[in-house]
């Protein structure tokens, strides 16, 4: 959900684990969410995204969960790669409309060989 | 495929100075722009988004200006940069109907002393 933090939470997982990174949000007008990769010094890397219809979406390592009941979205990374070391952002429009994006702070995302 | 061009990647101004930071995107027609401010260690806040040329929607009162002189160029102005506007500026574009993920160009780090 919208917040902001100065010290971003930290997921720390062994290389060839599932890693699940995960969105809470209070405002329940959003009908479309966003996960993006951010690597340091990079712009944000669209990865997944789901739509208020669907509960599950799964991509290439990747899937999506969306819980509406409890508002919660996250990610889950199969796999994980030291390439994977990111943060991680949930977004969505969150009834500002699709071109007023609302962020989470972030979850770093640390993968140890 | 369409691509997102951000220059300079850093630049360091002086207190006062003015500011032109320019993104252009590449292979598409009528795209959604983007500008974004990220703080260290924190989510974004959009600045600025433009449906057209000509198009301006401001979010946040800031000492910051855009433009959209032509279809697929985006340009973030100031007259007078202040110490708080050092940051990481992020420009994105989505293409214009609704429910479709921005895509993010590799941003500007602007430090001001």
């Amino acid at each position: 959900g919208e917040s902001v933090g100065l010290h971003l939470p930290t997921l720390s997982v062994q290389e060839g684990d599932n890693s699940i990174i995960n969105c809470a949000y209070s405002n329940s007008a959003s009908d479309y969410f966003i996960w993006y990769k951010q690597e340091s010094g990079k712009g944000p890397q669209f990865i997944i995204d789901i739509r208020s219809n669907m509960d599950k979406r799964q991509g290439q390592r990747v899937t999506v969960l969306l819980n509406k009941t409890v508002k919660h979205l996250s990610l889950q990374i199969a796999a994980t790669q030291p390439g994977d070391s990111a943060v991680y952002f949930c977004a969505g429009p969150f009834g500002g409309g699709y071109n007023k994006l609302i962020f989470g702070a972030g979850t770093r995302l640390a993968v140890h060989p | 495929s369409q691509t997102i061009h951000q220059w300079p990647a850093t630049l360091v101004q002086p207190v006062g100075s003015p500011l032109s930071l320019e993104c252009t995107v590449e292979g598409t027609s009528n795209p959604n722009l983007y500008w974004y401010r990220q703080a260290a260690g924190r989510g974004l806040q959009l600045l600025f988004y433009s449906v057209g040329i000509g198009q301006i929607s401001s979010e946040v009162p800031q000492n910051l200006s855009a433009s959209r002189p032509q279809d697929r160029q985006f340009i973030l102005s100031s007259k007078k940069l202040l110490l708080s506007d050092s940051g990481f500026y992020l420009c994105a574009w989505s293409v214009s109907t609704g429910g479709q993920p921005q895509h993010f160009g590799d941003g500007t780090r602007l430090s001001i002393l």
